[in-house]
Formats: structure tokens, sequence, C-alpha cells
């Protein structure tokens, strides 16, 4: 089955620093890719999303992502976190064979801000 | 566009009952989708609607549990006879169809069953 790996249940990071949180899929006709961020007891909200073209994507809040099809990866990326942003992030992927349909999340990585 | 919304946001129920939660998703989208997230776990597929017609449901989804959207618009979830491990968060999602169709969440319903 595919499948989508976040290798970092938790990290932590202090505030001001950059963050990279990884994201790793198993092979498949062209996915869609997908950053969602949960905050405690809420929904997901949607942070950026990547189709084609231009491998690196601009998100909400200052978070970017780059698509590196050779890694199988979408890792997120912000240069300078601010104590907002601890929350649980989810990476998620559609393939072409659900018909750009069902997103298979990973498991999600929970991220805190030191100050 | 006021969003996904989903009633009620929190149900304590005991094992044996039945329960039923309601989706509102985004009104110009014809598809929407149906996901359980349990604790420390990412959001896992349930079933999903394209206008009235279910299309899809997971293996997750027992017999148990039945969705409807009938008239292409909300959409309810049931569940009978719950059972302790039903316990998760249900999280809705709504999408227009076709090209690079993106799904908005809801904020989620919270299902405790003692």
């Amino acid at each position: 089955a595919q499948s989508v790996t976040q290798p970092d249940i938790h990290i932590t990071v202090s505030e001001g620093a950059s963050l990279e949180l990884r994201c790793n899929y198993s092979y498949g006709a062209t996915p869609y890719l997908f950053w969602y961020v949960q905050s405690p007891g809420q929904g997901l909200q949607l942070l950026l999303k990547y189709f084609s073209g231009d491998t690196l994507v601009q998100g909400i809040k200052g978070f970017e992502a780059e698509f590196k099809r050779s890694q199988s990866s979408f890792n997120l990326r912000k240069p300078s976190v601010h104590w907002s942003d601890a929350a649980e992030y989810f990476c998620a992927v559609v393939w072409a064979n659900s018909g750009y349909s069902t997103l298979t999340f990973g498991k999600g990585t929970m991220l805190l801000v030191s100050p | 566009d006021t969003g996904v919304s989903q009633n009620p946001r929190h149900k304590i129920t005991k094992r044996g009952q039945n329960v039923t939660f309601r989706c509102d998703p985004i009104s110009e989208h014809n598809r929407l989708y149906w996901y359980r997230q349990t604790l420390g776990q990412g959001p896992e597929f349930l079933t999903y609607f394209q206008n009235e017609a279910q299309l899809e449901k997971s293996r997750l989804l027992s017999d148990r549990f039945s969705a409807e959207r009938p008239k292409g618009s909300f959409s309810t979830l049931e569940i009978q006879r719950t059972e302790q491990g039903d316990s998760a968060m249900y999280l809705c999602a709504s999408s227009l169809s076709g090209h690079q169709e993106t799904q908005y969440f809801g904020p989620g319903t919270r299902l405790l069953v003692l």
C-alpha cells in the first residue's frame, strides 16, 4: 500500500530559529502533495500544496516546501519560527490511482517552540 | 465562504448507543469526505461522496457505520452500537472535483465512548 512517512514524531525548536519538517512518500504515479497544520482539538488547516511546475511552493504563515522527486520527499521549511507555530503538522498525498481523491496522511510531527 | 462546519463538536456516549454526526460543506463544493483520527495518528479515510453518490468506502468503515448525503449538500455519519474503539476525532472535508482538487477540513467532532 502507498504510504507517507514523517520520521520525526516531535521536534523542539527555539523561537526565531529555522525549521524543517521531513516528509517522504512511497513511490507511485505523480502525486499531489499537501501540508496541513492542526492546533490542539482543532481541525486541519491547509498550509500549502504542490501539483506541478515549480518544485518550491510558498504557503501561508511564511512556510514553504520543496518537492524532490528523486528523493520522494516534500519537506516543509520556515526560516524563523514563532511561538504561535507550535502545533502538529501533517503531510498528505493523493495519487493518480486513487483518482487524486482520497488523502493519505503521515502520522504527524508535533512542533514545540521554546523561548 | 463560511468554511466546513461540523456538529456536534464533542459527543460523549455510552457503549452500545447510536450516535450521529453532521457535516455542512463549503456551499459550492460537490465532494464531501469523512476521515477518522485517533490519538497520535494522522487522519484515515473513511468514505466520500460526489454530490449524493457515495463513491468509495474504506475497509475501516464497518457495518456499524453508515454515511449519507441525501441532497448532495450536508452529510451525516451514523455509528450504531458504539464501541470504545470508536473513540476518535471524526473529520469532514469538502472539495470541488476536478483538476488540482484541494480538500478543506472542518473542526471535527470528538467522540468519547465510555
